[in-house]
């Protein structure tokens, strides 16, 4: 059973370009959250994407966006990047269980280098 | 608001030793879920205890164990007998509601000396 995947792994732009990262839950999760870690910090969290629609949101600006497909895997896009978003982008899934969300489960994330 | 706090930022212990990774946490939820995940140098986060804020049972996990108390807004987290491979970054988090968004804590980064 494949865990959370994510593509790519690494990822070099350039200030003013958009990124687009993608993620896979684990199989038969039906919902995807997006996290950012700066270096030396915590997670935080940017959106959360459950039947192909935002359903919870983070303090990100609108230049971060997201996008759930029918079969739930999801991408988060990133326009105008600023130095700043260099992080590592971290996606995490889970499944509403008899009305109750599972635990999450976290892939390996992309590391966005912005330069 | 909520926020989890790790005074801790990097702690150093020789193999064998027990080591206690300190969490406070602040939220005005009644109905919570607290965790700790531990990460590795590749990335990903490894989920290894969960607790609600329904229950302050202490329990014990192989070599893993809690102490969660409410009165005081603390979960701390025990590792007995540490080996090498425990050496990473932990961090606290909580949610509102299992499977929902977490705030974490910045992290304490663990180092198992041989």
């Amino acid at each position: 059973d494949a865990g959370v995947t994510q593509s790519p792994t690494h990822l070099i732009k350039t200030r003013g370009q958009q990124v687009t990262l993608r993620c896979s839950p684990k199989s038969g999760h039906d919902t995807v959250s997006w996290y950012q870690q700066a270096l030396g910090q915590g997670p935080q969290f940017i959106f959360q994407y459950y039947e192909e629609e935002e359903r919870q949101r983070g303090n990100f600006p609108d230049r971060f966006s997201g996008h759930q497909f029918p079969n739930y895997s999801s991408e988060l896009n990133v326009n105008a990047l600023l130095l700043g978003d260099s992080a590592l982008y971290l996606c995490a899934s889970s499944l509403i269980l008899e009305g109750a969300r599972t635990e999450a489960f976290f892939g390996q994330g992309t590391r966005l280098t912005v330069v | 608001a909520q926020k989890v706090t790790q005074a801790q930022t990097e702690i150093s212990v020789v193999e064998k030793e027990d080591v206690t990774l300190d969490c406070v946490y602040e939220t005005r939820d009644t109905t919570y879920y607290l965790f700790w995940y531990k990460q590795p140098p590749s990335g990903e986060l490894v989920f290894l205890i969960r607790r609600n804020s329904f229950d302050e049972q202490n329990e014990i996990s192989g070599r893993y164990s809690w102490n969660f108390q409410k009165s005081t807004s603390s979960f701390n987290f025990t590792i007995t007998a540490s080996q090498v491979v425990d050496s990473a970054v932990y961090f606290c988090a909580l949610s509102e509601a299992q499977g929902q968004n977490f705030v974490f804590g910045p992290g304490t980064r663990l180092s198992v000396l041989p």
